[in-house]
C-alpha cells in the first residue's frame, strides 16, 4: 500500500526566506504527484501537478520536483511571504490496483513570520 | 463563481440520525469524489463517480451511500450517523478520471459533528 510522508509536520520561518517542503512515497508506480495548499477552514487549492515523466514544474515563486527512483518530491518556495502561511499537502495518483483516488500525505503546516 | 459548492458548511447530528451532504459543480466535470479529513490521518477517499449513473467505493466507504443522477450533483448520504463519522468532508471534481493532467478542484468542506 502506498504511504506518503511529509516532513517536517510544521515549519516556522521569517519572511523572505527560501524554504523546501519534503514529500516521500513508498511506491514509485505513480501517474502523477500534486501539491496542494489548504488554508484554515477552507478547501484545497492545487498548486502544481507533475506527471510521472516530468522532473519538475514551476509556477511563480513555487517549484516542485519529482524523483521517482528515490520516492521523493520537494516543493521549493522562494522569497516567502506571510500570505504563504498555510498547510501544504502532497498527493499521488497511483498506477497500482485497488481503489481510485489520490493518496495524501498529512501535510506540512507552514507559518511565515512577518 | 464556477467551482464546487458544498452544503451545509457545518452540521451537528445525534448518533443514529441520517443526513445528506450536498455537492454540486458547474464545470461539466465527469469525475466527482468525496474525501474525509481527520486529524493525523490525511484525506481518505470515500466514494467516487466517473459519470452520471456510475459510482464506486473508495478506501473508507462503510456507512456512506452516494448516487449520481446528474453530471452536476453528487450527494453523500449518512444512513445512521456514528461518532466515528465526525470529520471534515470534501467534495472534489475533475474533468476526467484519467491519469493525465486532471487537476482536482475541491469544495470548501463540510464539518460534521456526531454526538
Amino acid at each position: 500500500k502506498q504511504e506518503v510522508t511529509q516532513i517536517p509536520a510544521a515549519l516556522s520561518v521569517p519572511e523572505g526566506e527560501n524554504l523546501v517542503l519534503n514529500c516521500s512515497f513508498t511506491d514509485s508506480a505513480i501517474y502523477n504527484l500534486q501539491w496542494f495548499r489548504q488554508d484554515p477552514g477552507k478547501g484545497l487549492t492545487s498548486l502544481l501537478l507533475i506527471q510521472s515523466s516530468q522532473r519538475e514544474q514551476t509556477s511563480g515563486r513555487l517549484n516542485a520536483s519529482l524523483d521517482k527512483s528515490s520516492g521523493r518530491s520537494t516543493l521549493y518556495i522562494a522569497a516567502s511571504q506571510p500570505g504563504d502561511s498555510a498547510t501544504y499537502l502532497c498527493a499521488l495518483k497511483g498506477r497500482g490496483g485497488g481503489a481510485d483516488g489520490l493518496t495524501f500525505g498529512k501535510g506540512t503546516h507552514l507559518i511565515i513570520q512577518p | 463563481n464556477a467551482g464546487v459548492t458544498q452544503t451545509p458548511k457545518f452540521q451537528v447530528l445525534k448518533t443514529g440520525q441520517s443526513m445528506t451532504l450536498q455537492c454540486a459543480q458547474d464545470m461539466n466535470h465527469e469525475y466527482m469524489s468525496w474525501y474525509r479529513q481527520d486529524p493525523g490521518m490525511g484525506l481518505r477517499l470515500i466514494h467516487y463517480s466517473v459519470g452520471a449513473g456510475i459510482t464506486d467505493q473508495g478506501e473508507v466507504p462503510n456507512g456512506y451511500n452516494v448516487s449520481r443522477s446528474t453530471t452536476e450533483d453528487f450527494p453523500l448520504r449518512l444512513l445512521s450517523a456514528a461518532p466515528s463519522q465526525t470529520s471534515v468532508y470534501f467534495c472534489a471534481s475533475s474533468y476526467s478520471r484519467g491519469p493525465g493532467a486532471n487537476v482536482l478542484t475541491f469544495g470548501a468542506g463540510s464539518r460534521l459533528t456526531v454526538l
